[in-house]
């Protein structure tokens, strides 16, 4: 039992660039969600999504997309890189949205954008 | 509204003494607060969460304390250890608002021996 993996670990890119990053779960969650951590600023919603094959925005959404077409993998995508996007990346995970759910995270994806 | 604040930024305390990290919030509708510790290199992990229709809730040597009234709530680790030394992150939610965790912004512990 993995729990929430995260691929790749690290990822340089230049400015213009696109890039995938992926989430994977084996704890058969319903819910996934896509933060960005940055110094000083906590944990900042991307993307998240409540089920296969459906997704919505969160708190930050631009310049990223997300796919979730099958159950257990959570896409999040980058169209043109810019160096506003130079974070670190966490995918989490919950059974359902509801309260007292716990969200499971992954060990993040550290991306630098030149 | 949405914001939750937090203090201090960052917190050195000795084997054996009392961390203690303070968190506020204006969103009187926020009604399940949690806390992350997150050690170097690793996600967020949960520590423990608390509903504000109980003033305290205390798992081992990690209390949280919340203020109603005052909207604030904090997190006792006693008896700190080394192995405590990671950043936490306090948070809130609405129960009924499933897309939405409000993260402060992380105090990060160092406990010296």
């Amino acid at each position: 039992n993995a729990g929430v993996t995260q691929t790749p670990k690290f990822r340089v890119l230049k400015t213009g660039q696109s890039m995938t990053l992926l989430c994977a779960q084996d704890m058969n969650h319903e819910y996934m969600y896509w933060y960005r951590q940055d110094p000083g600023m906590g944990l900042r919603l991307i993307h998240y999504s409540v089920g296969e094959g459906t997704t919505a925005k969160g708190e930050v959404p631009d310049g990223y997309n997300v796919s979730r077409l099958k159950k257990q993998n959570f896409l999040l995508g980058l169209e043109s890189a810019a160096p506003s996007q130079t974070s670190v990346y966490f995918c989490a995970s919950s059974p359902t949205g509801r309260v007292p759910d716990t969200q499971y995270f992954g060990p993040g994806t550290r991306l630098t954008v030149l | 509204q949405q914001q939750v604040k937090q203090s201090p930024q960052s917190l050195i305390v000795q084997k054996g003494g009392i961390s203690i990290i303070n968190c506020a919030y204006e969103n009187t509708a926020f009604d399940y607060f949690p806390w992350y510790q997150q050690f170097p290199g690793k996600g967020p992990a949960l520590l423990i969460a608390i509903r504000p229709d109980v003033s305290e809730k205390k798992e081992g040597r990690f209390t949280i304390s919340f203020n109603k009234s005052a909207k604030q709530f904090s997190l006792h680790i006693m008896d700190s250890q080394p192995g405590d030394s990671a950043t936490y992150f306090c948070a809130a939610r609405e129960s009924t608002s499933y897309d939405k965790v409000i993260f402060g912004p992380g105090t990060s512990l160092s406990v010296i021996p």
